[in-house]
């Protein structure tokens, strides 16, 4: 399998700030990584496809970069509603993996 | 709007099966790829697998023995089961349509991902 890798696994930050996640494969995975945000008891929702598609309806301040082994998700000013759990996952593999999650928290 | 919506029993017995089902509203199941997603109570998400609307599977190596993804498109829906359950299949069970882009260049590239997820439905594996 696929190992996926986040970092940090929480992280604390204010209202504005721009924060940076990353997400390390095990091998290379091309651009087969999605971003996924949750927040407590609700269901994941599609942020970013293919390392850099941004889904419809999601607004413009989430980013995601990178290709190979290391990938970026980034919120380029947080918004309250921002503050969630957010998930990397690749595609490159049949069997699908998802990285262990980034708590964002309000500082 | 595609809507997807879990339902089964939220109690299940040590060494039963696991049934659940997932209805797909507002859309067709055919012509997608639909998946199985669980998270443990306070852990991370764990995929275990999907079906295409022929009814081509594909599923989680570590869950493979136990798992059974079936798809019945006269009623538009989808249905897990999960045999000889123990309290470590104790999770919250999510439905998704798998999507996929294709992108053209000097080879097509296919990318695939989670776009339309079901609210989840809690199975505890309890006596």
């Amino acid at each position: 399998d696929i190992q996926m890798t986040q970092s940090p696994s929480s992280l604390s930050a204010s209202v504005g700030d721009r924060v940076t996640i990353t997400c390390r494969a095990s091998q290379s995975i091309s651009s087969y990584l999605n971003w996924y945000q949750q927040k407590p008891g609700k269901a994941p929702k599609l942020l970013i496809y293919a390392a850099s598609s941004l889904q419809s309806g999601v607004p413009s301040r989430f980013s995601g970069s990178g290709s190979g082994t290391d990938f970026t998700l980034t919120i380029s000013s947080l918004q309250p509603e921002d503050f969630a759990t957010y998930y990397c996952q690749q595609s490159y593999s049949t069997a699908i993996t998802f990285g262990q999650g980034t708590r964002l928290e309000i500082k | 709007q595609v809507q997807l919506q879990e339902s089964g029993p939220g109690l299940v017995k040590p060494s039963e099966t696991l049934s659940l089902t997932c209805t797909v509203s507002g859309g067709s199941i055919s012509s997608y790829y639909w998946s199985w997603i669980r998270q443990p109570p306070g852990k991370g998400l764990e995929w275990i697998g999907y079906i295409y609307y022929s009814g081509s599977t594909n599923y989680n190596p570590s869950l493979k023995s136990r798992v059974t993804i079936s798809v019945d498109t006269s009623k538009n829906q989808f249905s897990l089961k999960l045999s000889s359950v123990t309290a470590a299949d104790t999770a919250v069970y999510y439905c998704a349509r798998r999507r996929v882009t294709m992108v053209r260049g000097v080879k097509d590239y296919y990318y695939y991902y989670m776009d339309v997820w079901g609210k989840g439905t809690t199975v505890t594996v309890s006596s």
